[in-house]
């Protein structure tokens, strides 16, 4: 199976501040990974898919980069309504697997 | 708009099983995989299995392959997991999801989960 170890586990930023998570994956997985957004008690949802795809609708401020085992999720401008749990998930292989989320607080 | 409606929530004995079911309304129902991601109290998420209803084709993870079942019954456009041999472990929020080709694993709508909760 393909593990994805995503860090920070948690982080504590600022209204404004630019957030950084990474993804690791542990074999080359091209540019098959996507990530969520998710709100307490509530399903997850799709921000960016194929790595750095932005999904319909879904604000500019967030973006995604990288490819083969390194990838990066940024929020430019943290804003309140984006405290969420954010998961990245991986595709090359079955099983489909996701990382460990990033809890993300104000 | 596609929306995923899951049942109600299931509280079982260790030992016994349980089945959820996840129905769709609007889009095309066979053309999508549908998948099974859990989410135990506290923990990441976990896929469990999925079901391309077209193709009847399955697939499981391994850590459940054996106690876990998914299917779907294209008349009524709704997907079933059923997982046999509940343990406390099994108890978890189960999410299903839908997957558009051609690589049916970008999760792009999500049931509003079901919590099932094993406990003697």
């Amino acid at each position: 199976d393909i593990q994805m170890t995503q860090s920070p586990s948690s982080l504590s930023a600022s209204v404004g501040d630019r957030v950084t998570i990474t993804c690791q994956a542990s074999q080359d997985i091209s540019n098959y990974l996507n990530w969520y957004q998710q709100k307490p008690g509530k399903a997850p949802k799709l921000l960016i898919y194929d790595a750095s795809n932005l999904e319909t609708g879904v604000p500019s401020r967030f973006s995604g980069s990288g490819s083969g085992t390194d990838f990066t999720f940024t929020i430019s401008s943290l804003q309140p309504e984006d405290i969420a749990t954010y998961h990245c998930q991986q595709y090359d292989n079955l099983p489909l697997t996701f990382g460990g989320g990033t809890k993300v607080e104000i | 708009q596609v929306q995923l409606v899951q049942s109600g929530a299931e509280v079982k004995k260790p030992g016994s099983s349980v089945k959820v079911s996840c129905k769709a309304s609007g889009g095309t129902f066979s053309s999508y995989a549908i998948s099974w991601v859990r989410q135990a109290p506290g923990q990441g998420l976990e896929w469990m299995g999925r079901i391309i209803p077209m193709l009847e084709k399955t697939d499981y993870a391994q850590k459940v392959q054996g106690r876990v079942t998914v299917t779907a019954d294209k008349s009524t456009s709704t997907a079933y997991v059923e997982l046999s041999g509940l343990r406390s472990e099994d108890t978890a929020v189960y999410f299903c999801a839908r997957a558009s080709p051609p690589g049916m694993a970008t999760f792009d709508c999500w049931g509003q989960g079901t919590l099932v909760t094993v406990s003697s």
